[in-house]
This record gives C-alpha cells, sequence and structure tokens, in this order.
C-alpha cells in the first residue's frame, strides 16, 4: 500500500459546527503531516507529528485541534471554523530521518467549505 | 519571506511544445528539489526529484536541470500533451519540511 487516504473528500460544514478530517497510511511512515492549501497557491504546512509526537505547529489557530492516535492515522479536529478556512485541506507522510524526504506522499485532500 | 521563487505563474503552449518552469532558492542547507505536478482538486503528486550533486535528471519526458552555484533549478517538458495541464509546484527541502515555490499554471493546447 504506497497510498495516504484522506475522509471525507468533500466536507460542508456550518461555523458552528465540529467536525473531524481523517487521514490514514499503511506504508510504515512514522512522521505525518497537515497542510492547507488555497486555489492556485503552494501549500502551506499547517502540523508536523513525529513519533505520535506534535513536533511543529506553525502558529495555526486554536480552531484546528491536531490528534495522532497511532502511527498509521492523523485526525484535524474543526470547531467554530470561519468562512477564510475553506480550502483544501492535505495530509501527507514519510518516513524520518536524513532521508525521511525519500517516499513522501500526499492523500488527495478534503475539500471544506465552511458556510 | 518567499524561500523559493518560481516563474512563470502561468504558460500556454502548443502540444509538443518544450515548457520552462524555472525555481530559485537562497538556502544552500536545501539538498532535495522535487516537481510536484497537481490537478485540479487532488493533491500533489511527485513528478521528478533531484539532489545537489546531480546537474540533470531525466524521467520520460521530464527533465530537471539544476545549477548548484547559480541556486536555481528547471523542469522541462519534452513533447508535452494536452493531459500535461496542470498546475506545477517546485519545492525545496531544509530544516524537515517543504518550501514550495508559487506555482505554475500550465495549459497545453492541442
Amino acid at each position: 500500500d504506497t497510498e495516504v487516504t484522506q475522509t471525507p473528500k468533500h466536507l460542508v460544514m456550518g461555523m458552528t459546527n465540529k467536525k473531524s478530517l481523517k487521514c490514514e497510511q499503511h506504508m510504515g511512515h512514522r512522521a505525518m503531516y497537515w497542510y492547507k492549501q488555497k486555489a492556485k497557491k503552494p501549500p502551506e504546512l499547517m502540523f508536523v507529528y513525529s513519533y505520535e509526537k506534535l513536533s511543529i505547529n506553525e502558529s495555526v489557530p486554536s480552531r484546528f485541534s491536531p490528534e495522532c492516535p497511532n502511527s498509521s492515522l492523523l485526525n484535524l479536529h474543526l470547531h467554530a471554523l470561519q468562512p477564510e478556512d475553506s480550502a483544501l485541506y492535505l495530509c501527507a507522510s514519510s518516513h524520518l530521518g536524513g532521508t525521511g524526504v525519500i517516499g513522501y506522499t500526499f492523500g488527495s485532500g478534503t475539500r471544506l467549505t465552511v458556510v | 519571506q518567499q524561500q523559493v521563487k518560481q516563474s512563470p505563474q502561468s504558460l500556454i503552449v502548443q502540444k509538443g511544445g518544450i515548457p520552462i518552469i524555472n525555481c530559485a532558492y537562497e538556502n544552500t542547507a536545501f539538498d532535495y528539489f522535487p516537481w510536484y505536478q497537481q490537478f485540479p482538486g487532488k493533491g500533489p503528486a511527485l513528478l521528478i526529484a533531484i539532489r545537489p550533486d546531480v546537474s540533470e535528471k531525466k524521467e520520460g519526458r521530464f527533465t530537471i536541470s539544476f545549477n548548484k552555484s547559480a541556486k536555481q533549478f528547471s523542469l522541462h517538458i519534452m513533447d508535452s500533451q494536452p493531459g500535461d495541464s496542470a498546475t506545477y509546484f517546485c519545492a525545496a527541502w531544509g530544516s524537515n519540511q517543504f518550501y514550495f515555490g508559487t506555482g505554475t499554471s500550465l495549459t497545453v493546447i492541442p
């Protein structure tokens, strides 16, 4: 299995809702990432998990809450989002270490619309 | 501060043409330079990548040229096809993360 699977593919939520995005990989990668991507812009790094521990938080608002329950699974919990948070949310995974960038794999993303 | 600068922003070529996309970086600690291809509604997919100890790498119709002294690298797409129409991002790896260029929207006209 060489894929990163993200669910759901599309999500529409109101500003008072609570929802979660899910990401799963079975490649034995011990680093997992969340990115936010606006239309026609590059992905922006949000969070990095290494060995299931949060290692990088790029000053992301607290309405985004990541969770890594095990080495294969990464969640992003959403609460009280704003319309400007509408974007494509990408998950990625990779090995760790000097060659960790090898095999860096993106999922297909969740298209989030906040209404 | 934009760590990786990419140009042009958009590019239109005829089928069979050779589009060239350029990127420049400043941080000499970067040690891995991939190009990603992204179709609408999909995640970025690795196209081809190069390490700074190599000046050129070719995979199928895609070639990376790398100039370490100038801190520049470029993507060439030979015999471009309409199916190559997509957004292309260059990137550089350093400090355990990718730094992406701003993207180039490529359109290949049949």
